[in-house]
């Protein structure tokens, strides 16, 4: 089945700096990859999504980047804000398959 | 439009008992899946329900079971609890996208179930 792995499981950055998180998948038919975030004690929201027919996409502050060829993908986070504080999860599914296979998370921080 | 319900929020229970908790999905949304999450395991998928039959399944115990309503809210349940069972409980409902391209999943907020 697939897996997927995330790194890193922690990071701190200044704020106004950027934050990257990466991720690899296994399964080479999964074609869709959306990012959550999680505040603490709240559910996981989407936050930005990708289709494997598409290398990028960017909403504002944050984008995301896939490779497929390489099966990973990352979470660009710019000009962070003490908001950006939570959890991230990414995640994988294969189309018609609503099962998503997540990452194990990453504690971001970002210091005032 | 509501969001994803989850019912209840907070339960203990001891271990050998049965528990079920409730998810009532988006209006609309006929796909209901359910996760574990745990500190130490991250978010598991446990399994998916799409018109009342469950389309997949995770690498949990038969312990562990699942249905849907005809109104697509879902019940699980889980049988002769452990203390490792002791987790947060997500329940996620979404459109179903097509057989190539999947839609967002919307969480509630969980049920957050303590075993003792």
């Amino acid at each position: 089945g697939e897996n997927v792995e995330q790194h890193p499981s922690t990071l701190s950055v200044q704020e106004g700096d950027s934050a990257v998180i990466k991720c690899t998948y296994s399964d080479s038919a999964s074609n869709y990859f959306p990012w959550y975030k999680q505040e603490l004690g709240k559910r996981p929201q989407l936050i930005i999504d990708i289709r494997s027919n598409v290398g990028e996409k960017k909403d504002q502050r944050i984008a995301v980047t896939l490779n497929k060829t390489a099966k990973h993908f990352s979470l660009h986070i710019t000009e962070t804000q003490p908001e950006d504080s939570a959890v991230y999860f990414c995640a994988a599914s294969i189309g018609g398959n609503e099962k998503l296979t997540f990452g194990t998370g990453t504690r971001l921080t970002i210091i005032p | 439009k509501a969001g994803v319900t989850q019912t209840p929020r907070y339960l203990i229970k001891t271990r050998g008992q049965q528990v079920t908790l409730s998810c009532s999905p988006i209006s609309g949304h006929r796909s209901v899946s359910w996760y574990q999450q745990t500190p130490g395991q991250g978010l598991q998928f446990l399994f998916e329900y799409f018109s009342e039959t469950q389309r997949n399944k995770g690498n949990f115990p038969g312990r562990f079971s699942g249905r849907q309503f005809s109104n697509s809210r879902s019940e699980m349940n889980v049988s002769t609890l452990e203390l490792g069972d002791s987790a947060l409980y997500l329940c996620a409902s979404s459109l179903v996208g097509t057989a190539r391209m999947n839609t967002e999943a919307f969480f509630g907020q969980g049920t957050r179930l303590t075993v003792v």
